[in-house]
């Protein structure tokens, strides 16, 4: 079965440099979700969208934005990136409202220098 | 707002035998979904078992079953038989309707042989 696709799975960037991160949830699926997980953390939400509409928003910082294409994938681009944002983000899918639990992605890990 | 909580940093269990992992959470709304979630060292994060809030009956997954207190806003899981393969991290998470997921900071399992 197709399960969400995150890439790159793994990203080194410089401070201040740009990243955009892709995430294409599972087929049928209508909401997409973005998490960041930091070392030793559980996983905190940042964004998400249900029919390429912003649905809720969790600690995303302003250097952050995403958005979600006409063919359900999203990206999430972040700019002047810092040290701290350094983490494994997660994408998942689910289709409406997550009663059936969401399907995460295997997740980027994103590493600036 | 809502909040989980774990308050088991680590567990430990012996191969083949049982053990209880704890959740709260705190929450105004009346209907809801718990899940538990695993996260092996490869960082995916798996839905092990889901519970919704208006259905009386534990929810049960092979070995894996939950015990659902509404009244006392909890959630435990019991892994019985435990397997090697069963050792990760489990993050507990609530979701309203129409709202994302909040984990706890998880508990991180381990099985001994």
């Amino acid at each position: 079965a197709a399960g969400v696709i995150q890439s790159p799975r793994h990203l080194i960037k410089e401070k201040r440099e740009t990243a955009t991160l892709k995430c294409y949830p599972i087929p049928r699926h209508d909401t997409v979700y973005w998490y960041q997980q930091g070392p030793g953390q559980d996983p905190q939400f940042l964004i998400s969208f249900y029919e390429k509409m912003q649905s809720d928003k969790g600690s995303i910082p302003d250097r952050f934005s995403a958005q979600q294409f006409s063919d359900y994938h999203s990206e999430l681009n972040m700019s002047s990136l810092e040290l701290g944002d350094s983490a494994l983000y997660f994408c998942a899918s689910s289709l409406g409202n997550g009663e059936n639990g969401y399907t995460f992605g295997s997740g980027t890990r994103l590493t600036v220098v | 707002a809502q909040t989980v909580t774990q308050s088991q940093p680590e567990m430990s269990v012996q191969e083949a035998e049982t053990v209880t992992l704890s959740c709260t959470y705190d929450t105004s709304e009346s209907d809801y979904y718990l899940f538990w979630y695993k996260q092996p060292p490869s960082r995916q994060m798996i839905l092990v078992i889901r519970q919704e809030a208006y259905k009386q009956q534990n929810a049960t997954e092979n070995r894996f079953s939950v015990n659902f207190q509404k009244a006392a806003k909890s959630f435990s899981l019991k892994i019985s038989d435990s397997q090697l393969g069963d050792a990760a991290m489990y993050f507990c998470a609530y979701s309203a309707l129409n709202n994302d997921m909040r984990f706890g900071a998880g508990t991180r399992l381990t099985v001994k042989p």
